[in-house]
């Protein structure tokens, strides 16, 4: 299995509150992405990173941060969770060219 | 608008037949294209991968088919076992155009092998 912790593994909260997920990875990957999964609309690309301090936006970003100040972390961050946001959230890394995205085994969050 | 289309949700087929799963695109820079299984509770996991330079792609009991002109690949089972009852993913990326290899998803196709 691919090095990759996503913590917490589930977690509830209310709306409004801010939400941090954290995506650790022991492989020394360039790239770390965060996906959302929700039914009827398979995986969604949220932000990605290629390197240290360098990310970007996915196709459905609004709501959400990213951070990533060392390579092995990526953290999500929900600044105000709102109901929308339930979903499972995974991680996916990957290092060169010709090579696929492993993931981690997601987080599961229920904003109430 | 879904450039990755996967439109069977499901697909039953009996323990040691062919299981064939289909996946078509719109994006034409789209140049890898890649098949994940997916059990409940658990993350994505890769399964095969094909590059738009090749039409075929085997490993084991899974073959993968691409067909750019029609923009339309399929994953073949051969023979299928419980085991492989899970969801299948097609993804696509557009390696070559600097996409810092995003992967765009289809919706998914739950596949259940009756013994």
């Amino acid at each position: 299995d691919a090095g990759i912790t996503q913590s917490p593994r589930h977690k509830v909260t209310e709306t409004g509150t801010p939400v941090t997920l954290r995506c650790h990875q022991t492989e020394n990957h360039r790239y770390m992405y965060w996906y959302r999964q929700d039914p009827g609309h398979g995986l969604r690309l949220i932000h990605y990173s290629y390197g240290v301090k360098d990310t970007d936006k996915g196709e459905v970003s609004d709501g959400y941060s990213v951070s990533r100040s060392k390579t092995e972390d990526f953290l999500l961050t929900l600044e105000s969770a709102t109901s929308s946001q339930t979903s499972v959230y995974f991680c996916a890394i990957r290092d060169g060219s010709n090579q696929p995205q492993h993931f981690g085994d997601g987080t599961r969050l229920s904003i109430l | 608008d879904q450039q990755v289309k996967q439109n069977s949700p499901s697909l039953s087929v009996q323990e040691g037949r062919i299981s064939i799963l289909n996946c078509d695109y719109t994006n034409s820079m789209f140049d890898y294209f890649l098949w994940y299984k997916k059990y409940p509770a658990e993350g994505p996991t890769f399964l095969i991968s094909i590059s738009s330079i090749k039409d075929k792609n085997e490993d084991g009991r899974f073959t993968v088919f691409l067909n750019k002109s029609a923009k339309h690949l399929s994953l073949h089972i051969v023979p299928s076992q419980p085991g492989d009852s899970a969801v299948y993913f097609c993804a696509a990326s557009d390696v070559g155009g600097g996409s810092n290899y995003k992967l765009t998803f289809g919706k998914g196709t739950l596949l259940t092998v009756n013994p």
